[in-house]
């Protein structure tokens, strides 16, 4: 079946700092990713859609000088979260589709608790 | 606005069965999705409708009503290990996924 890799799987880091947190296709090629973010106890919440080779779709609200997306490849989808702060700690997943049509059912990485202190 | 609904918490009784309903309301339907999160977990896809009617996996079996915007999540035979929340995620004419809070089940023995 489709793998997403999903690596670090925690992180703590201090505040100030960058964190990168890189998302892989290991068995699929996936033009398009998906980055959520999850707050304790609430549902998932897009904050982007990573395109193979072009910029970043980014949802409202979330500012996409501080959460760089780079999708320079069809299997590697990272996300930076630049200049973090403690209300950045969050558990962040991304996710790709296999399949070539948009109601394909998505396939998540492991999630990045990231804990900025 | 798009809105999806689905209860907060649930409990049930091992070798039970539940029943977990999400209702929608999306500008345009390309499917609805169900997936299972266990707790500091990422999700994993259940199932999915686009069409009405049942569809069953196994203990697991999910149903769509589309002209009442209304789906339900039947679990069977439950067992302790089926204690997570389950996310109805839909899929509007954008192809974009409105994703619901989550129910949390709760199993006892």
């Amino acid at each position: 079946g489709a793998v997403v890799s999903q690596h670090p799987s925690r992180v703590i880091c201090k505040s100030g700092t960058s964190v990168k947190i890189e998302c892989r296709s290991l068995d699929f090629q996936a033009t398009t990713m998906f980055w959520y973010r999850q707050f304790p106890k609430q549902s998932l919440m897009l904050m982007a859609t990573s395109n193979e080779g072009s910029k970043a779709t980014y949802e409202q609200g979330v500012e996409k000088d501080k959460f760089l997306i780079n999708h320079a490849s069809l299997t590697l989808s990272t996300l930076t979260v630049t200049s973090a702060h403690p209300e950045d700690s969050s558990f962040y997943i991304c996710s790709a589709s296999s399949g070539g049509g948009g109601n394909s059912p998505l396939h998540f990485g492991n999630g990045t608790r990231l804990t900025v202190t | 606005g798009q809105n999806i609904d689905q209860p907060t918490e649930m409990t049930a009784t091992e070798g039970a069965i539940v029943q977990i309903n999400c209702t929608y309301q999306t500008s345009g339907f390309n499917g609805l999705f169900w997936y299972q999160q266990h707790a500091g977990e990422a999700p994993t896809f259940l199932s999915y409708n686009v069409l009405d009617g049942l569809e069953e996996k196994g203990r697991f079996s999910s149903f769509l009503s589309r002209s009442k915007g209304y789906s339900y999540l039947l679990l069977k035979e439950l067992q302790m290990k089926d204690s997570a929340s389950y996310l109805c995620a839909v899929s509007d004419s954008n192809y974009q996924l409105i994703w619901g809070a989550g129910t949390k089940l709760i199993i006892k023995p």
